[in-house]
């Protein structure tokens, strides 16, 4: 069953570094996201792409945070001065978009740690 | 607003018992899908189920039941003879329709002993 995949499963980076976090999608899946989870919260949205653009994104995903599918099957998330706050579980999905078929499929995550 | 509220932060059942998780949606749209993950403590988030607003039928698939009740703002999700496999937290979630994102509770922590 095809599903998707994340690299790193584990990040640590020292504050104020660059960080890029990556995804490979579901590969006939047409929309993409990120999402983040901190330690014992709630998983929140960050950004969703298709079409080679963003399609949403909220607010915590301010000029710090960029997107980019760099290739027909790579998706990265970019934090480009990392902080403490960053510290989390990074989840990448994919739906196919067909009409009706929202399910977003997850992948097994990121977690990075800010130090 | 658009939001999901699971009320119970945790429950502990003892093996083969029932168990209903609760969830509570808020949104002004007349078009939204719902949605059940499973995140078992390897840290992933599983799709369990979506629920059209249009489609107030029940599902049950296997040892799990979804009753979706518009009247109510509900979708609570059972499971029937929980077994420790089952032990894991999980999120309701909303989507309205317009929007790309999934609007996620804050879980449900389920523990099932043996």
């Amino acid at each position: 069953e095809p599903e998707v995949t994340q690299t790193p499963s584990h990040q640590v980076t020292q504050m104020g570094q660059e960080v890029i976090l990556r995804c490979v999608p579901i590969s006939n899946h047409l929309y993409f996201y990120w999402y983040r989870q901190i330690l014992g919260q709630k998983v929140e949205f960050l950004v969703s792409f298709y079409n080679n653009e963003i399609s949403e994104k909220s607010e915590i995903f301010d000029d710090q945070f960029s997107v980019e599918r760099p290739d027909g099957s790579n998706f990265t998330l970019k934090i480009r001065s990392t902080k403490l706050e960053d510290s989390a579980m990074y989840f990448c999905a994919s739906t196919s978009g067909d009409w009706g078929s929202y399910e977003q499929y997850f992948g097994p995550g990121t977690r990075l740690t800010v130090t | 607003a658009q939001k999901v509220t699971q009320a119970q932060t945790e429950i502990s059942v003892v093996e083969k018992e029932d168990v209903t998780l609760d969830c509570v949606y808020e949104t002004r749209d007349t078009t939204y899908y719902l949605f059940w993950y499973k995140q078992p403590p390897s840290g992933e988030l599983v799709f369990l189920i979506r629920r059209n607003s249009f489609d107030e039928q029940n599902e049950i698939s296997g040892r799990y039941s979804w009753n979706f009740q518009k009247s109510t703002s509900s979708f609570n999700f059972t499971i029937t003879a929980s077994q420790v496999v089952d032990s894991a937290v999980y999120f309701c979630a909303l989507k309205p329709l317009g929007t790309d994102k999934l609007i996620f509770g804050t879980g449900t922590r389920l523990q099932v002993f043996p």
